[in-house]
Protein backbone atom coordinates (compact mmCIF):
# COMPACT_ATOMS: atom_id res chain seq x y z
CA UNK A 1 0.00 0.00 0.00
CA UNK A 2 0.90 3.54 -0.76
CA UNK A 3 1.66 5.26 2.36
CA UNK A 4 1.25 9.41 2.54
CA UNK A 5 2.60 11.29 5.10
CA UNK A 6 2.19 15.41 5.88
CA UNK A 7 3.82 17.88 6.97
CA UNK A 8 3.65 19.86 9.08
CA UNK A 9 0.49 17.89 11.41
CA UNK A 10 -0.45 20.98 12.51
CA UNK A 11 0.23 24.61 11.02
CA UNK A 12 0.11 28.21 13.05
CA UNK A 13 -0.25 31.44 10.72
CA UNK A 14 -2.20 34.80 10.02
CA UNK A 15 -3.82 36.48 7.48
CA UNK A 16 -1.75 36.88 4.34
CA UNK A 17 1.15 34.62 5.40
CA UNK A 18 2.23 32.35 2.44
CA UNK A 19 1.27 28.75 3.68
CA UNK A 20 3.20 25.65 1.90
CA UNK A 21 2.33 21.92 3.25
CA UNK A 22 4.15 19.06 2.11
CA UNK A 23 2.69 15.75 1.00
CA UNK A 24 5.33 12.64 0.58
CA UNK A 25 4.35 9.30 -0.76
CA UNK A 26 6.21 5.84 -0.11
CA UNK A 27 7.06 4.93 -4.03
CA UNK A 28 6.36 7.00 -6.82
CA UNK A 29 2.78 7.92 -7.93
CA UNK A 30 3.41 10.36 -11.10
CA UNK A 31 0.71 13.32 -11.11
CA UNK A 32 -2.01 11.42 -9.26
CA UNK A 33 -2.18 13.75 -6.42
CA UNK A 34 -5.22 15.32 -5.15
CA UNK A 35 -5.74 17.82 -2.46
CA UNK A 36 -8.53 18.67 -0.05
CA UNK A 37 -9.82 21.12 2.20
CA UNK A 38 -12.10 20.33 5.25
CA UNK A 39 -13.69 22.89 7.58
CA UNK A 40 -15.36 21.60 10.86
CA UNK A 41 -18.56 19.32 10.91
CA UNK A 42 -18.25 19.85 6.58
CA UNK A 43 -17.33 17.06 3.86
CA UNK A 44 -14.18 17.62 2.43
CA UNK A 45 -13.57 20.11 -0.93
CA UNK A 46 -11.60 19.09 -3.99
CA UNK A 47 -8.72 22.05 -4.33
CA UNK A 48 -5.87 20.14 -6.98
CA UNK A 49 -6.60 17.41 -8.86
CA UNK A 50 -3.76 15.89 -10.83
CA UNK A 51 -0.67 17.07 -8.98
CA UNK A 52 -1.26 20.42 -9.92
CA UNK A 53 -4.30 21.40 -11.93
CA UNK A 54 -6.84 23.98 -10.02
CA UNK A 55 -10.79 22.63 -9.38
CA UNK A 56 -13.12 24.77 -11.16
CA UNK A 57 -14.27 27.23 -8.85
CA UNK A 58 -11.29 27.36 -6.23
CA UNK A 59 -9.11 30.67 -5.71
CA UNK A 60 -5.73 31.13 -7.51
CA UNK A 61 -4.07 31.64 -4.56
CA UNK A 62 -4.06 27.99 -4.35
CA UNK A 63 -1.40 26.02 -6.27
CA UNK A 64 -0.27 22.56 -6.27
CA UNK A 65 3.13 21.25 -7.67
CA UNK A 66 5.17 18.09 -7.28
CA UNK A 67 5.84 14.80 -8.92
CA UNK A 68 7.23 11.41 -8.19
CA UNK A 69 7.04 11.05 -4.15
CA UNK A 70 7.19 14.66 -3.25
CA UNK A 71 3.91 17.07 -3.37
CA UNK A 72 2.74 20.71 -1.86
CA UNK A 73 0.24 22.31 -1.81
CA UNK A 74 0.76 26.52 -1.77
CA UNK A 75 -1.25 28.97 -0.20
CA UNK A 76 -0.06 31.95 -1.52
CA UNK A 77 -1.48 34.71 0.63
CA UNK A 78 -3.99 32.92 3.74
CA UNK A 79 -7.54 34.26 3.82
CA UNK A 80 -9.91 33.73 6.86
CA UNK A 81 -11.63 31.36 5.37
CA UNK A 82 -8.51 29.32 4.61
CA UNK A 83 -8.38 27.73 7.98
CA UNK A 84 -9.31 24.32 8.04
CA UNK A 85 -7.70 21.28 7.68
CA UNK A 86 -6.08 20.15 4.49
CA UNK A 87 -5.75 16.35 2.69
CA UNK A 88 -3.62 14.76 0.16
CA UNK A 89 -4.81 11.67 -2.05
CA UNK A 90 -3.29 9.21 -4.20
CA UNK A 91 -5.04 7.67 -6.73
CA UNK A 92 -2.46 6.03 -8.39
CA UNK A 93 -3.56 2.71 -7.01
CA UNK A 94 -5.74 0.37 -4.92
CA UNK A 95 -6.38 1.00 -2.11
CA UNK A 96 -6.44 4.62 -2.14
CA UNK A 97 -4.96 6.56 0.54
CA UNK A 98 -5.24 9.98 2.29
CA UNK A 99 -2.38 11.94 3.93
CA UNK A 100 -2.94 12.00 7.89
CA UNK A 101 -4.22 16.03 7.29
CA UNK A 102 -2.59 19.87 8.13
CA UNK A 103 -4.70 21.87 10.53
CA UNK A 104 -4.17 25.72 9.38
CA UNK A 105 -4.82 27.00 12.63
CA UNK A 106 -4.75 31.34 12.93
CA UNK B 1 -26.41 21.31 -9.58
CA UNK B 2 -24.98 17.76 -8.29
CA UNK B 3 -26.04 16.55 -4.86
CA UNK B 4 -25.29 13.79 -2.91
CA UNK B 5 -27.52 12.92 0.20
CA UNK B 6 -26.47 9.90 2.25
CA UNK B 7 -28.83 8.01 4.49
CA UNK B 8 -29.01 4.89 6.83
CA UNK B 9 -26.85 5.70 9.32
CA UNK B 10 -27.77 4.76 13.07
CA UNK B 11 -26.60 2.99 15.85
CA UNK B 12 -25.66 -0.17 15.40
CA UNK B 13 -24.81 -3.50 18.04
CA UNK B 14 -21.12 -4.79 17.23
CA UNK B 15 -21.95 -7.91 14.87
CA UNK B 16 -24.75 -5.90 13.60
CA UNK B 17 -25.45 -5.23 9.84
CA UNK B 18 -26.54 -1.24 8.20
CA UNK B 19 -27.01 -0.44 5.05
CA UNK B 20 -26.26 3.29 3.89
CA UNK B 21 -27.80 5.01 0.84
CA UNK B 22 -26.75 7.55 -1.09
CA UNK B 23 -29.27 9.94 -3.66
CA UNK B 24 -27.70 11.25 -6.34
CA UNK B 25 -28.94 14.10 -8.84
CA UNK B 26 -27.91 16.71 -11.02
CA UNK B 27 -25.55 14.40 -13.09
CA UNK B 28 -25.24 11.59 -15.21
CA UNK B 29 -24.83 8.88 -12.25
CA UNK B 30 -24.26 6.11 -14.90
CA UNK B 31 -21.44 7.40 -15.94
CA UNK B 32 -19.18 8.00 -13.31
CA UNK B 33 -17.68 6.25 -10.52
CA UNK B 34 -18.75 6.38 -7.22
CA UNK B 35 -16.96 5.76 -3.58
CA UNK B 36 -17.72 5.89 0.17
CA UNK B 37 -14.97 7.76 2.16
CA UNK B 38 -15.29 7.96 5.94
CA UNK B 39 -14.13 9.77 8.86
CA UNK B 40 -13.42 8.56 12.74
CA UNK B 41 -14.39 10.96 14.84
CA UNK B 42 -11.54 13.66 15.32
CA UNK B 43 -9.74 11.56 12.81
CA UNK B 44 -8.64 11.57 8.95
CA UNK B 45 -10.18 10.74 5.69
CA UNK B 46 -10.26 6.97 5.10
CA UNK B 47 -11.32 5.36 1.48
CA UNK B 48 -13.74 2.91 2.35
CA UNK B 49 -14.69 1.18 -1.58
CA UNK B 50 -15.26 2.34 -4.91
CA UNK B 51 -17.37 1.28 -7.82
CA UNK B 52 -16.68 1.73 -11.80
CA UNK B 53 -19.55 2.45 -13.45
CA UNK B 54 -21.49 0.26 -15.32
CA UNK B 55 -20.79 -1.77 -11.88
CA UNK B 56 -17.89 -3.52 -13.79
CA UNK B 57 -15.40 -3.60 -10.78
CA UNK B 58 -15.24 -3.22 -7.06
CA UNK B 59 -12.69 -2.02 -4.61
CA UNK B 60 -12.57 -1.80 -0.91
CA UNK B 61 -10.03 -1.06 1.73
CA UNK B 62 -8.25 -4.44 3.90
CA UNK B 63 -10.41 -2.96 6.79
CA UNK B 64 -13.50 -3.69 5.19
CA UNK B 65 -12.88 -6.54 2.96
CA UNK B 66 -15.24 -9.27 3.04
CA UNK B 67 -17.47 -7.80 5.16
CA UNK B 68 -18.93 -4.37 3.63
CA UNK B 69 -20.23 -4.60 0.10
CA UNK B 70 -20.54 -1.44 -2.45
CA UNK B 71 -23.47 -1.52 -5.27
CA UNK B 72 -25.29 0.66 -7.39
CA UNK B 73 -29.31 1.33 -8.75
CA UNK B 74 -28.61 3.07 -11.81
CA UNK B 75 -32.22 3.46 -12.58
CA UNK B 76 -32.84 4.72 -9.22
CA UNK B 77 -29.70 6.80 -9.20
CA UNK B 78 -28.71 5.47 -5.81
CA UNK B 79 -25.20 3.94 -4.57
CA UNK B 80 -25.49 1.44 -1.49
CA UNK B 81 -22.93 0.24 1.42
CA UNK B 82 -23.92 -2.34 3.23
CA UNK B 83 -21.97 -3.05 6.24
CA UNK B 84 -22.57 -6.33 7.77
CA UNK B 85 -20.48 -7.45 11.05
CA UNK B 86 -19.88 -4.23 12.19
CA UNK B 87 -17.29 -3.19 15.17
CA UNK B 88 -17.00 -0.83 17.22
CA UNK B 89 -14.02 0.81 14.71
CA UNK B 90 -16.34 1.16 11.93
CA UNK B 91 -18.00 3.95 13.95
CA UNK B 92 -17.51 7.06 11.38
CA UNK B 93 -19.12 9.71 9.24
CA UNK B 94 -19.88 7.98 5.87
CA UNK B 95 -19.82 10.55 2.99
CA UNK B 96 -20.71 9.40 -0.59
CA UNK B 97 -17.98 11.14 -3.53
CA UNK B 98 -18.81 11.10 -6.98
CA UNK B 99 -15.55 10.82 -9.52
CA UNK B 100 -14.06 13.66 -10.53
CA UNK B 101 -14.65 12.10 -14.49
CA UNK B 102 -15.93 9.09 -15.78
CA UNK B 103 -12.53 7.42 -14.21
CA UNK B 104 -11.39 9.54 -11.78
CA UNK B 105 -10.49 8.41 -8.64
CA UNK B 106 -10.83 11.73 -7.18
CA UNK B 107 -13.45 12.97 -5.92
CA UNK B 108 -15.66 16.66 -7.21
CA UNK B 109 -18.36 15.96 -4.97
CA UNK B 110 -19.10 14.74 -1.83
CA UNK B 111 -22.72 14.15 0.23
CA UNK B 112 -23.28 15.67 3.63
CA UNK B 113 -22.22 12.69 5.39
CA UNK B 114 -23.93 9.85 7.42
CA UNK B 115 -23.16 8.40 11.26
CA UNK B 116 -22.31 5.23 11.90
CA UNK B 117 -22.19 4.50 15.76
CA UNK B 118 -21.13 0.65 16.77
CA UNK B 119 -21.85 0.49 20.26
CA UNK B 120 -23.79 -1.81 22.85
Amino acid sequence: DIQLTQSPSFLSASVGDRVTITCRATQGISIYVAWYQQKPGKAPKLLIYAASTLQSGVPSRFSGSGFGTEYTLTISSLQPEDFATYYCQQLNSFPLTFGGGTKVEI
Amino acid sequence: QVQLVESGGGVVQPGGSLRLSCAASGFTFNTYGMQWVRQAPGKGLEWVASLRFGKSDEYYADSVNGRFTISRDDSKNTLYLQMNSLRADDTAIYYCAKGRDNYGLDFDHWGQGTLVTVSS
